[in-house]
């Protein structure tokens, strides 16, 4: 099984930091890597699919890169409605693992 | 507009079969693998599997594999999650979700359904 592992599990910004999140797979999955956001009580939203493709409608503040065994999310200025928890998650295999989600917070 | 809508939240006890529903509409149902994944209360997603609603090819994650069974009925645009024998530790958010269409390299997973709350409890 291909392993997804998110870093940091949690962390707390402000309005118009610029963010990171980072996505690790066990094994090299190319480039077949998505990011969704979830917000309490909602379901999961697609952000960004085949690595660093913007899903139709999701701002132009959120990119995604990386291939191979390494992937970040990027928001370039964070909103307060991007307080949220974001999920990676990979196609490579037909067992399509979610990484554990990183939560972020407001500082 | 493209949506998924799922049935309604159960309360079930241990031992007691379930199925739950996930209806597609706005969209060629029979084109695009439809997936469920699990949430189990503050908790992340887990992937169960997918279904070619089309020619109901399933694949199970292999942690749900024999536990759960996901079928579709083209007819009337609507997928299905069952269990047989509901455990407490079945007690989670579920949701399906349409993934790409069939024949496509890779899979993502855009809209979502709403989402279906499963409790089982004694």
């Amino acid at each position: 099984d291909i392993q997804m592992t998110q870093s940091p599990s949690s962390l707390s910004a402000s309005v118009g930091d610029r963010l990171t999140i980072t996505c690790r797979a066990s094994q090299s999955i190319s480039s077949y890597l998505n990011w969704y956001q979830q917000k309490p009580g909602k379901a999961p939203k697609l952000l960004i699919y085949a690595a660093s493709s913007l899903q139709s409608g999701v701002p132009s503040r959120f990119s995604g890169s990386g291939s191979g065994t390494d992937f970040t999310l990027t928001i370039s200025s964070l909103q307060p409605e991007d307080f949220a928890t974001y999920y990676c998650q990979q196609s490579y295999s037909t067992l399509y693992t979610f990484g554990q989600g990183t939560k972020l917070e407001i500082k | 507009e493209v949506q998924l809508v799922q049935s309604g939240a159960e309360v079930k006890k241990p031992g007691e079969s379930l199925k739950i529903s996930c209806k597609g509409s706005g969209y060629s149902f029979i084109r695009y693998w439809i997936g469920w994944v699990r949430q189990m209360p503050g908790k992340g997603l887990e992937w169960m599997g997918i279904i070619n609603p089309g020619d109901s090819d399933t694949r199970y994650s292999p942690s749900f594999q024999g536990q759960v069974t996901i079928s579709a009925d083209k007819s009337i645009s609507t997928a299905y999650l069952q269990w047989s024998s509901l455990k407490a530790s079945d007690t989670a958010m579920y949701y399906c979700a349409r993934s790409v269409p069939a024949g496509h390299p890779s899979h993502w997973f855009d809209p979502w359904g709403q989402g279906t709350l499963v409790t089982v409890s004694s």
